[in-house]
């Protein structure tokens, strides 16, 4: 079935940079846009960014410009979310969810991967 | 940026009729979907492109969307349905979230 399966958690510390994975499975890869959802505990849901993995292209929420990278290895079906210079209110777990065109949704979501940030 | 607004928490009775509304500036124009996430677990899509229902979702999910106001609608609400619901549209270049309701069933 179709699945997105994520990396394990992770604790940093504050300044450094985190890399997150999420490996696809069950589907082409290279049809679907890939975005990136954070949760605090107890808060809602925040959009980071995305990207298509046939085309490279990508957008960022303005919150993160500047600090947050989506990449992807298509050979590995694989899309990578990176932030960088981590503060301790980056702590949250990190959502990889897939975008089909045709939904205007996510229907499709990772596990999650918990990021502590703790000195 | 865009803003869309819930009500942090809506409470319904087993059986009845629960209504989760989502408000932004001319929301009606945009395709508007919902989600469903229990304590621990990832969300799961229940409406897309206002009304649709993905496979698998029971029948009484419904939405609609007009004006400036996005309904979600769980007819016959069971325990199960207990859960944060978060409305979501896009705007111009980004995916935008509501601040999510509280769905308790008592």
């Amino acid at each position: 079935q179709v699945q997105l399966v994520q990396s394990g958690a992770e604790v940093k510390k504050p300044g450094a940079s985190v890399k997150v994975s999420c490996k696809a499975s069950g589907h082409t890869f290279t049809s679907f846009d890939i975005n990136w959802v954070r949760q605090a505990t107890g808060q809602g849901l925040e959009w980071m960014g995305w990207m298509n993995p046939n085309s490279g292209n990508r957008g960022y929420a303005e919150k993160f410009q500047g600090r947050v990278t989506i990449t992807s290895n298509t050979s590995i079906s694989t899309a990578y979310m990176e932030l960088s210079s981590l503060r301790s209110e980056d702590t949250a777990v990190y959502y990889c969810a897939r975008g089909p065109d045709n939904l205007d949704a996510f229907d499709v979501w990772g596990q999650g991967t918990m990021v502590t940030v703790s000195s | 940026s865009y803003e869309m607004t819930q009500p942090p928490s809506v409470s319904v009775s087993p059986g009845q009729t629960a209504s989760i509304t989502c408000s932004g500036d001319k929301l009606g124009k945009k395709y508007v979907c919902w989600y469903q996430q229990k304590p621990g677990q990832s969300p799961v899509l229940v409406i897309y492109r206002d009304t649709k229902r993905p496979s698998g979702i029971p029948e009484r999910f419904s939405g609609s969307n007009s004006g400036n106001t996005a309904t979600l609608t769980i007819s016959g609400t069971q325990a199960m349905d207990e859960a944060d619901y978060y409305c979501q549209a896009w705007d111009s270049t980004s995916w935008v979230f509501g601040g999510g309701t509280k769905l308790t069933v008592l």
